[in-house]
């Protein structure tokens, strides 16, 4: 089966300070993980993806095998980063469906 | 916009109606997905097309919701004799095979 746990529901940062979202996932096979945003009354949007091992605003993530982890990190938070943050993963072959964590909403303040 | 849409984006209706939900994805995409979010949690799978095949359901499709994407583009999702707890929202998301999902506004229900 496959689980993602984001243990965190709220992480609240000052602006400036380095970010951490954390993800762990369960599942037997090679996975593919994926980070997604979703800012104030807009819809999910794409992050990261953790194969094609970009910074996309400043966030990196690097996926752990031995630790089952994918931690979305930031060195320096913005107010403009705060919203909720999904971590979610895709199995191996043609199952492309997407299991998702139950979020942890970033709050940046001044 | 050339993104997923969704229609309606809010529905509210009575216990034991059908409804129907319409999904636009992105044109050259031949997957679509629908996921249900409920409060304080992360969307759930529930089905998906590789162009006009349903190749995978969630056991949580009961047998009173059903999908189509009869020509490979647009999609609907109804739901029927609908029940307080399919208040949800309803996303869609549509991709290119083993591409990353582009999701679309949503759906919102109630069930009243």
């Amino acid at each position: 089966a496959q689980r993602v746990t984001q243990p965190e529901k709220l992480l609240s940062v000052f602006k400036g300070a380095p970010v951490e979202l954390k993800c762990n996932y369960s599942y037997s096979g090679s996975p593919e993980l994926f980070w997604y945003v979703q800012y104030s009354r807009q819809r999910l949007q794409l992050l990261l993806r953790h194969i094609s091992r970009e910074s996309i605003k400043g966030f990196t993530a690097d996926l752990n095998k031995g630790e089952t982890s994918f931690h979305l990190k930031k060195p320096f938070a913005q107010e403009e980063d705060s919203a909720m943050y999904y971590c979610a993963l895709s199995g191996t072959g043609t199952a492309s469906k997407l299991t998702f964590g139950t979020g942890t909403r970033l709050q940046v303040t001044l | 916009d050339t993104g997923v849409s969704q229609d309606p984006r809010h529905k509210i209706t009575k216990r034991g109606q059908n409804v129907t939900f319409r999904c636009d994805p992105i044109s050259e995409h031949n997957r679509l997905y629908w996921y249900r979010q409920t409060l304080g949690q992360g969307p759930e799978f529930l089905t998906y097309f590789q162009n006009e095949a349903q190749l995978e359901k969630s056991r949580l499709l009961s047998d009173r919701f059903s999908a189509e994407r009869p020509k490979g583009s647009f999609s609907t999702l109804e739901i029927q004799r609908t029940e307080q707890g399919d208040s949800a929202m309803y996303l869609c998301a549509s991709s290119l095979t083993s591409g990353a999902q582009y999701f679309g506004p949503g759906t919102r229900l109630l069930v009243l």
